[in-house]
């Protein structure tokens, strides 16, 4: 079956501006997550949606960082007055129910360059 | 921040060769997860081993995980030039459905 999507694969942006990146988790999986990760780092999480619903927020850096869920199924991530150090792969992930001992399936993420 | 710290950074050995990569973390675990990552995009799951369990075999992998030394171990046995790519290790603790990632060891088979 289809994997985790994510879309734009790559996205240019210049200082200041907004950008929305979008997550399509795996049919039927309830908990969606996002994380990013900076070159030569491992990934960092950001947030995680049980249904429509951020579980887990903890990992956002700062209130230009957003995320919404409003179906349960596709997710987007908004980033507002992008700036350079927010330049960095965007990973989406999901696991069928969200207990800890679930699998989280990785999309391909979305390379994000803030000018 | 990051809870795992690989061992070592980067590895370079001959196809045919055994990997093996290192892990450790710093507070009580759930459950421990191997993933590689090729080209720094997506991220493909390897094995997960339980905070009860030991080791645990899958093909040509081998963890291992040892809860008193918080630290694990993962094993490429006859490595290929397919094996060439950044491996991680991720954790979970009971009651945060995060995982929290190690900066990744990055894996070169020569052929």
């Amino acid at each position: 079956g289809a994997g985790v999507s994510q879309t734009p694969s790559n996205k240019v942006t210049e200082k200041g501006k907004y950008v929305e990146l979008r997550c399509d988790p795996i049919s039927g999986h309830t908990a969606l997550y996002w994380y990013r990760q900076s070159l030569g780092q491992g990934p960092e999480f950001l947030i995680y949606f049980q249904g429509t619903g951020a579980a887990d927020d903890s990992g956002l850096p700062n209130d230009r960082f957003f995320a919404v869920r409003p179906e349960g199924s596709v997710s987007t991530l908004k980033i507002q007055r992008t700036e350079r150090g927010d330049s960095a792969v965007y990973l989406c992930a999901s696991s069928l129910q969200g207990g800890g001992m679930e699998t989280q399936y990785f999309g391909p993420g979305t390379r994000l360059l803030v000018l | 921040s990051q809870q795992g710290e690989e061992d070592p950074q980067a590895l370079s050995i001959q196809e045919g060769e055994n990997a093996t990569m290192n892990c450790s973390y710093k507070t009580s675990i759930n459950n421990l997860q191997w993933y590689r990552q090729n080209s720094g995009r997506g991220l493909v799951h390897l094995i997960l081993i339980r905070s009860n369990e030991r080791e645990k075999h899958s093909g040509r992998l081998r963890v291992t995980l040892d809860t008193s030394k918080k630290s694990s171990s993962l094993l490429i046995t006859a490595s290929r030039a397919a094996d060439t790519a950044s491996y991680f290790c991720a954790t979970d603790w009971w009651g945060a459905q995060k995982l929290v990632f190690g900066q990744g060891t990055r894996l070169t088979i020569n052929p």
